[in-house]
C-alpha cells in the first residue's frame, strides 16, 4: 500500500493563480481532511470528507475547495491564491466516517506551497 | 479558546534520559480520543501514540508513554532512553465525539543532545 499520496511535492503560485493540490489514499478510509501548517500554529483543518460526495468547512475554509466523488481521492482547489495561503498542506485519511475518536489520521507527505 | 495547549515551544534533552512534553486539553465531551505525532526535519506526520478518555490505563508503546490525567486535562507525552533521532516537532491532538476532525496544539520541538 502506498497510503496517501499528495502531489506536488513543492509548488511555486503568482497571486491570483488557482490550483489543485492532488490526494489519493488506497487504504479504503472514509474520512479524508486537508489541513494548513504554519509556524508556531500547529495544523489547522481546511476541510473535511466523511465519504464520497459528502464533504464539509474545518477551521479555516475560505479561499479553498474541494469535491469527494471518490473514496479515493480529495483534491483541494485554491481558486485565487493569495500570499496568505503560502504554508505546508496535508492530507490526511482514517477509517471511520462516524464519531470514531480511536481513528487514527495517517498523513500524507505535505506540499509546500509558496504564492508570490 | 484553544482546544488544546502545548507550553513548551521548545526542550533539550540528553541522550538517554527520559523527557515529558505537556499537553493539556479542553473539552466538554465524555467521549474523545488524544493522540500524538511526530515530525522530523523530513516534514512527514508520524503517529505515535494513542488514549481515549475511557482507557483506564496509559497508553504505552515502545519508548513512548502517555500520562494521561483526567481530571487535570492532562496527556503528557514521555520518551524513555531519549535517541538523536528523537529530535523533532511533537505535536498533540484531540478528537472528540461529535465531531470528525482533529485538533492540535501548537507543538514542542524536541532536542536531544549528545
Amino acid at each position: 500500500n502506498a497510503g496517501v499520496t499528495q502531489t506536488p511535492k513543492f509548488q511555486v503560485l503568482k497571486t491570483g493563480q488557482s490550483m489543485t493540490l492532488q490526494c489519493a489514499q488506497d487504504m479504503n478510509h472514509e474520512y479524508m481532511s486537508w489541513y494548513r501548517q504554519d509556524p508556531g500554529m500547529g495544523l489547522r483543518l481546511i476541510h473535511y470528507s466523511v465519504g464520497a460526495g459528502i464533504t464539509d468547512q474545518g477551521e479555516v475554509p475560505n479561499g479553498y475547495n474541494v469535491s469527494r466523488s471518490t473514496t479515493e481521492d480529495f483534491p483541494l482547489r485554491l481558486l485565487s491564491a493569495a500570499p496568505s495561503q503560502t504554508s505546508v498542506y496535508f492530507c490526511a485519511s482514517s477509517y471511520s466516517r462516524g464519531t470514531g475518536v480511536s481513528d487514527t489520521q495517517y498523513f500524507g507527505p505535505g506540499t509546500r506551497l509558496t504564492v508570490l | 479558546a484553544q482546544k488544546i495547549t502545548q507550553t513548551q515551544p521548545g526542550m533539550f534533552v540528553q541522550e538517554k534520559e527520559a523527557v515529558t512534553l505537556d499537553c493539556t486539553y479542553d473539552t466538554s465531551d465524555q467521549s474523545y480520543g488524544l493522540f500524538w505525532y511526530k515530525q522530523p526535519s523530513s516534514g512527514e506526520m508520524i503517529f505515535l501514540i494513542y488514549q481515549g478518555s475511557y482507557d483506564e490505563q496509559n497508553a504505552t508503546e515502545g519508548r513512548y508513554s502517555l500520562n494521561f490525567q483526567k481530571a487535570r486535562k492532562s496527556a503528557n507525552l514521555v520518551i524513555s532512553a531519549s535517541q538523536l533521532g528523537d529530535s523533532a516537532m511533537y505535536f498533540c491532538a484531540m478528537r472528540e465525539d461529535v465531531f470528525n476532525d482533529m485538533r492540535f496544539g501548537a507543538g514542542t520541538r524536541l532536542t536531544v543532545k549528545p
